[in-house]
């Protein structure tokens, strides 16, 4: 389809695993965002991309967290040594710069990867 | 990012208007105000913004009151498929979004 895809859709993993999700944006879309969302609360940012830059990664819980995009396009959330607390939804999203006469202040979400970590 | 206050969620018969309040009494000039909406096991869905004009596109309708200190989200129609999280979130456009937790709406037949 044309939105937001996300996998794997769901992961189990043993708590020390590394684990990597990843996402492909729209085509033409620039700019790409991750979040986090536990069970029961709202999403939180986790990291922002243009192109390839990621311009803000304040929202990373921890270094065990890394983010690319190496060519503007695909990205990837690798979470290294994974625990209990890392159990969520992650969710990808995706738009058009926002000077850019396409956007129209919209941002694309996928349906997120849920990851349980045991 | 200014933050919102939403109710924690609401009741609306179906094909009735769903009118969700938001209170964002520290919102800066330059921030909009946007509603997402977040149906079960799903991302995050737009459903409008605007800045201190009221905007209406297929979905909703946005009404901003005149200081910009609140704003009311309305379906004007509800459905079964409206019942969801609806989150109303302060950004400059093109910034990150800060979600809250949000207004639970269960639209009930």
């Amino acid at each position: 389809g044309a939105g937001v895809s996300q996998s794997p859709r769901y992961k189990v993993a043993k708590r020390g695993q590394d684990v990597a999700l990843r996402c492909d944006p729209i085509s033409g879309h620039v700019s790409l965002f991750w979040y986090q969302q536990a069970l029961g609360q709202g999403p939180e940012f986790l990291t922002y991309f243009q192109n390839e830059a990621q311009l803000d990664k304040s929202g990373l819980p921890s270094d065990r967290f890394f983010a690319e995009r190496p060519e503007g396009s695909v990205s990837t959330l690798k979470i290294q040594r994974t625990q209990q607390e890392d159990s969520a939804v992650y969710l990808c999203a995706s738009s058009f710069p926002f000077d850019s006469p396409r956007d129209t202040g919209e941002l694309f979400f996928g349906e997120g990867s849920r990851l349980t970590v045991l | 990012d200014a933050k919102t206050t939403q109710p924690p969620s609401m009741d609306c018969a179906e094909g009735r208007a769903a009118n969700l309040p938001c209170n964002h009494s520290t919102i800066s000039g330059n921030e909009y105000v946007y509603w997402y909406r977040q149906i079960h096991s799903q991302g995050p869905q737009y459903i409008i913004h605007g800045l201190k004009n009221n905007e209406t596109n297929e979905m909703a309708s946005l009404i901003i009151t005149e200081d910009r200190k609140s704003s009311t989200l309305i379906l004007p129609h509800a459905t079964l498929r409206d019942t969801a999280v609806y989150y109303c979130i302060n950004s400059q456009y093109g910034n990150k979004l800060v979600f809250g937790a949000g207004t639970i709406l269960r639209v009930k037949s």
